[in-house]
């Protein structure tokens, strides 16, 4: 089984929903990341969880929020849909090892609000 | 603000042929410079990483070459393969006592490696 994995993988959705896209991990990591990627715009940051009671807002984080239910689940929402948000995200786990991170990615949900 | 700065966009290389893609930092805080591979569908994986206390390093085809003073390294690819085509992340972060850890990513480099 993956170690790191997405749910769902593909999704469309209209312009005003609600969705929510879910993280579950099996590592034991502490931290954990959501990240959207776009051709030309890499990988670009939008919240952060070093533990249960911490989260962060990244680069990007209006129009989204998260929740962080558990260690191994780390969830993020789009309070309602707007076509700019069409990407693939990307949920990530961190160990820190000799204060060296080491980032381990889901396989991506790809989102389409129409 | 982009702290980690990556070039080229997208590399065309030949079969056999060299790839090289760049980063360049702004925070000297920075010790600490993974890059990362990303296939398509996949989601992106450790390839190498260099401390700033080595010039070069090396594993199989893939070397890191990092100029400290100039605040840049580059990812090498020798004797490129169809298989390398891939998404190519560059990223830092800094290891000192008090900060995080956190990795910041560069732009992203897609490379097609043609036969």
């Amino acid at each position: 089984d993956a170690d790191v994995t997405q749910t769902p993988r593909n999704r469309i959705t209209k312009t005003g929903k609600r969705i929510m896209l879910e993280c579950s991990q099996t590592k034991g990591h502490d931290r954990m990341y959501w990240y959207r990627q776009d051709p030309g715009l890499g990988l670009r940051l939008i919240y952060y969880s070093f533990d249960v009671k911490d989260i962060n807002k990244g680069e990007i984080s209006d129009g989204y929020s998260v929740s962080r239910q558990a260690q191994a689940k780390f969830s993020l929402s789009l309070e309602s849909a707007i076509p700019n948000q069409t990407a693939l995200y990307f949920c990530a786990t961190s160990d820190v090892t000799n204060s060296r991170e080491t980032q381990y990615f889901g396989p991506g949900t790809r989102l389409l609000v129409l | 603000q982009q702290q980690v700065k990556q070039s080229p966009q997208s590399l065309i290389v030949q079969k056999g042929g060299i790839s090289i893609i760049n980063c360049a930092y702004e925070n000297t805080a920075f010790d600490y410079f993974p890059w990362y591979q990303q296939f398509p569908g996949k989601g992106p994986a450790l390839l190498i990483a260099i401390r700033p206390d080595v010039s070069e390093k090396k594993e199989g085809r893939f070397t890191i070459s990092f100029n400290k003073s100039a605040k840049q390294f580059s990812l090498h690819i020798m004797d490129s393969q169809p298989g390398d085509s891939a998404t190519y992340f560059c990223a830092a972060s800094s290891t000192v006592s008090g900060n995080t850890g956190k990795l910041i990513f560069g732009q992203g480099t897609t490379l097609q490696v043609k036969p």
